[in-house]
């Protein structure tokens, strides 16, 4: 089955709040990590990633938070904006043999409310 | 950042046609391009890792002879879905590797 996957699969946050979207991780041998979004019909777009030697890594109106012991990586976005509103995956980097493959979670949708 | 495109942005045939979508890293050189599949409401599922020069790696239960990849170029990949049925329908994107993956805007395919 799939090595990453997602606690909740919709979020609704009032436009202004912060949100907080959770991920679950089983391959403790992972040590990149990365946050995408998806907007409906389109391919998915870079927010943020950080490996698995931090903790925490913060970029704008984001931060990413990954917490190793319980394989727990979780994403903050701060002030929501109606533009949020999209479905988020994490994705893992898998390493074999040299060729790197991301492996991606369930997806958490999320919608701002205006 | 860097700027990954395909062709067509969505397509509809006839089963037991061919389709082949383009995916082309626009403003950097991409050795290894990946294939994705993604289905209404679910998550993106690697299909193959196309490798310029070289033949494709294929995950596991993704026939290799159906989906044709080739990869002829440092800027161009091309997957074709042979003989295309309706439960090949879906949502195809590729992304092309430069210091991370860059993902492409994605081919709807509708095989009627």
């Amino acid at each position: 089955g799939e090595s990453v996957g997602l606690h909740l699969p919709t979020l609704s946050v009032q436009e202004g709040d912060n949100s907080i979207i959770n991920c679950a991780y089983s391959n403790s041998a992972s040590d990149y990590f990365i946050w995408y979004k998806q907007e409906s019909g389109k391919g998915p777009q870079f927010i943020i990633d950080i490996r698995s030697n931090m903790d925490k890594r913060q970029g704008q109106r984001v931060t990413v938070l990954l917490n190793k012991t319980v394989k727990h990586l979780s994403l903050q976005i701060a002030a929501t904006q109606p533009g949020d509103s999209a479905v988020y995956f994490c994705a893992e980097i898998i390493v074999p043999f040299g060729n790197e493959k991301l492996t991606f979670g369930t997806g958490t949708r999320l919608t701002i409310i205006p | 950042g860097a700027v990954v495109s395909q062709h067509p942005s969505r397509v509809i045939c006839k089963s037991g046609t061919s389709v082949k979508i383009e995916c082309r890293s626009l403003d950097f050189q991409a050795t290894t391009m990946f294939w994705y599949r993604q289905f209404p409401k679910q998550s993106l599922m690697l299909m193959a890792t196309s490798n310029e020069g070289s033949k494709a790696t294929y995950e596991q239960g993704v026939e290799k002879d159906k989906f044709l990849i080739n990869h002829a170029s440092l800027t161009l990949s091309t997957l074709t879905v042979t003989s295309a049925h309706p439960e090949d329908s879906s949502f195809y994107i590729c992304s092309a590797r430069d210091e991370r993956q860059y993902f492409g805007p994605g081919t709807r395919l509708t095989v009627l």
